[in-house]
Order: C-alpha cells, then sequence, then structure tokens
C-alpha cells in the first residue's frame, strides 16, 4: 500500500506562472483533503473532495485557486497567476470514510515562488 | 467561527510525562483527534475522541470532555524522538465532514 502520493515534492515558480500540485489518495480512500501550511504554522484546511465533487471548499480563495478530484486520476490543487504569499506547503490528506476520523497524509508539496 | 487554542511550545525532559490541552469553540463537532508532525514531515495519525473519556494508545493517551469542549494529550516516558509539533484537530459535521487544525504545539525533549 503506497499511502498518500503527492507530487511534485518541490516546485519553483515565478509570480504569475501557475503551479499543480498532484494528490492520489491511498488504495480505498474516497475522500480527498488539501491543506496548506506556512513556516511554524499549523495546517489550514482549504479543500474536501470527493470523486468528482466539491463537497466544502470554504477554505480556498475565491480567486486563483481551484481542485478537482476526476472519476480517473489524481486529485489536482490548480494555483494560478500565483504570488509570492502562495509559497507554502501544500498537503494532501485522504480517509476512508466520511467521517474524517483518520486522515492520512501524503509527504506535502513545497511550492517556492520567486 | 471556528477556533482551536494549544500552546505554542513545551518542554521536558527525557523520561518524563507532559500534557499538551487543547480547547476548542466550534460548531458541528463530532470529535477531536492529535497528529504529530516531525520537522519537514508530514502529520501522522495518532488518537481519535468521539465520546467523552480516556484512550490510551502506548505511551499516548488522549482525553476528550465534550461538555467542556477541552481535550489534551499525555505524552509517558518521553524520549528525544518525541520532540516534534503536536496538533489538536477538530473534526466537523458542516454538512460535509472536515477537520480543523490548531497552531500546533512545538514538544521539545531534553536529555
Amino acid at each position: 500500500n503506497a499511502g498518500v502520493m503527492q507530487n511534485p515534492r518541490h516546485l519553483v515558480r515565478r509570480r504569475g506562472q501557475e503551479a499543480r500540485l498532484r494528490c492520489s489518495p491511498m488504495k480505498g480512500h474516497s475522500h480527498v483533503y488539501w491543506y496548506r501550511q506556512l513556516p511554524e504554522e499549523g495546517l489550514k484546511f482549504m479543500v474536501y473532495l470527493q470523486k468528482e465533487n466539491i463537497i466544502d471548499e470554504s477554505g480556498m480563495p475565491k480567486e486563483r485557486f481551484s481542485a478537482e478530484f476526476p472519476k480517473e486520476g489524481p486529485s489536482i490543487l490548480r494555483i494560478q497567476q500565483v504570488v509570492r504569499g502562495d509559497s507554502a506547503a501544500y498537503f494532501c490528506a485522504s480517509s476512508q470514510d466520511s467521517g474524517a476520523n483518520v486522515l492520512t497524509f501524503g509527504a506535502g508539496s513545497r511550492l517556492t515562488v520567486l | 467561527g471556528q477556533s482551536l487554542e494549544q500552546p505554542s511550545e513545551v518542554t521536558a525532559v527525557e523520561g518524563a510525562i507532559v500534557q499538551i490541552n487543547c480547547t476548542y469553540q466550534t460548531s458541528g463537532f463530532y470529535g477531536l483527534s492529535w497528529y504529530q508532525q516531525h520537522d519537514g514531515g508530514a502529520p501522522t495519525f495518532l488518537s481519535y475522541n468521539a465520546l467523552d473519556g480516556l484512550e490510551e494508545t502506548g505511551r499516548f493517551s488522549s482525553f476528550l470532555s465534550r461538555s467542556d469542549s477541552y481535550g489534551y494529550l499525555l505524552l509517558q516516558e518521553l524520549q528525544m524522538k518525541d520532540s516534534a509539533s503536536y496538533f489538536c484537530a477538530v473534526s466537523l459535521n458542516t454538512g460535509g465532514f472536515k477537520t480543523i487544525f490548531g497552531a500546533g504545539t512545538r514538544l521539545f525533549v531534553k536529555a
């Protein structure tokens, strides 16, 4: 069981470019969550998805950020026209059921915006 | 809004016992969980409480009092490798389930 797979692990972008972060949940998990973490801070909830559905995107900025979890393939967090303030670690987690009782996290994708 | 409060930092010596408290103000509370994160690593699940009382898992125990909106993580027989950040997190049912995290408590274990 490969666990939650995120890629890329590290991504460098210049201001104005796009960043795409991918997440494959654990086998058998159909619930995916994205979190953002700034250095020395906690995990900030961004979005909760099930296959082909966004369940809760209350933590996602209204502009430039979008997320999807298609029927086939990984979940993708997309950041358009990145700014320096987007530099952070982005963690994906998955769970087996909808209770979100136990989240299994990926290793994270660290985005640096120059 | 939703908020969780936990101490920012705790220091203890090897072999000691340390308790990390967490208070929360949320709506749609479903359960309280704890995660450990080492520097540069991913958060890993430690424990979950849905009901009042103590849950024990090896050296770690977690407690919840729903009426007090309070919980704690108890770490016994501290080891150097326990130096990490510890996050309390609440699972919320707000139409769909999600988990929100506190800011974390950084634990330093000294020899």
